[in-house]
């Protein structure tokens, strides 16, 4: 089955970092931009940032740059993203998607919640 | 930034209605635009891609159309699984990729 299943949300304080992660399955991850976007309770989609197939390519949103760094391990079929300094308004369900670099998001994880609060 | 701005932000409607929901952009992205339904608790789920085409699995009661500015998603008769949120996105010029404020469609 072609899926992404996020992991690594939680409850972190105001400055703290988290990692997150996405496996991949059913099919070639290698060959695939990768993508996660967000969604703050009760709002709309914000991308965060994406990767290129073959990792040496990244880009992110203004309110992330600086903080957030997102990875991928091909060998693992894993995309990763680590964030630092965390902020209340980073407060979100997070999503990877497959797509990204000038492709839509043709498929979804279930996302994984992150809270930021003291 | 591309901007995009989805029109109406609220729809509702009945079972059976052929409903528009808009999308317009702050500059012309050809055809590089998106369509996503996302239902509560759920993961949005791709309709329309390249402004038209209509993704595997999609019923074809959704169409998309329109190209340069303006793009129109059109459900031509309302099943009560459609009742949803929907989302335009622009994969045109990035960063950052930009998403619609969203239409909430609802039942009348």
């Amino acid at each position: 089955e072609v899926q992404l299943l996020e992991s690594g949300g939680g409850l972190v304080q105001p400055g703290g970092s988290l990692r997150l992660s996405c496996a991949a399955s059913g099919y070639s991850f290698r060959s695939y931009a990768m993508s996660w976007v967000r969604q703050a309770p009760g709002k709309g989609l914000e991308w965060v940032s994406a990767i290129g197939d073959n990792g040496r390519s990244t880009y992110y949103a203004d309110s992330v740059k600086g903080r957030f760094t997102i990875s991928r391990d091909n060998s693992k079929n894993t995309l990763y993203l680590e964030m630092s300094s965390l902020r209340a308004e980073d407060t979100a369900l997070y999503f990877c998607a497959r797509g990204g670099d000038y492709e839509p998001f043709h498929l979804w994880g279930q996302g994984t919640m992150v809270a930021v609060s003291s | 930034a591309i901007q995009l701005t989805q029109s109406p932000s609220f729809l509702s409607a009945s079972v059976g209605d052929r409903v528009n929901i808009t999308c317009r952009t702050s500059q012309g992205i050809y055809s590089a635009l998106a369509w996503y339904q996302q239902k509560p608790g759920k993961s949005p789920n791709l309709l329309i891609y390249d402004a038209s085409t209509l993704e595997s699995g999609v019923p074809s009661r959704f169409t998309g159309s329109g190209s340069g500015t303006h793009f129109t998603l059109t459900i031509s008769s309302l099943q009560p699984e459609d009742f949803a949120t929907y989302y335009c996105q622009q994969f045109h010029l990035y960063p950052p990729i930009t998403f619609g404020q969203g239409t909430r469609l609802e039942i009348k």
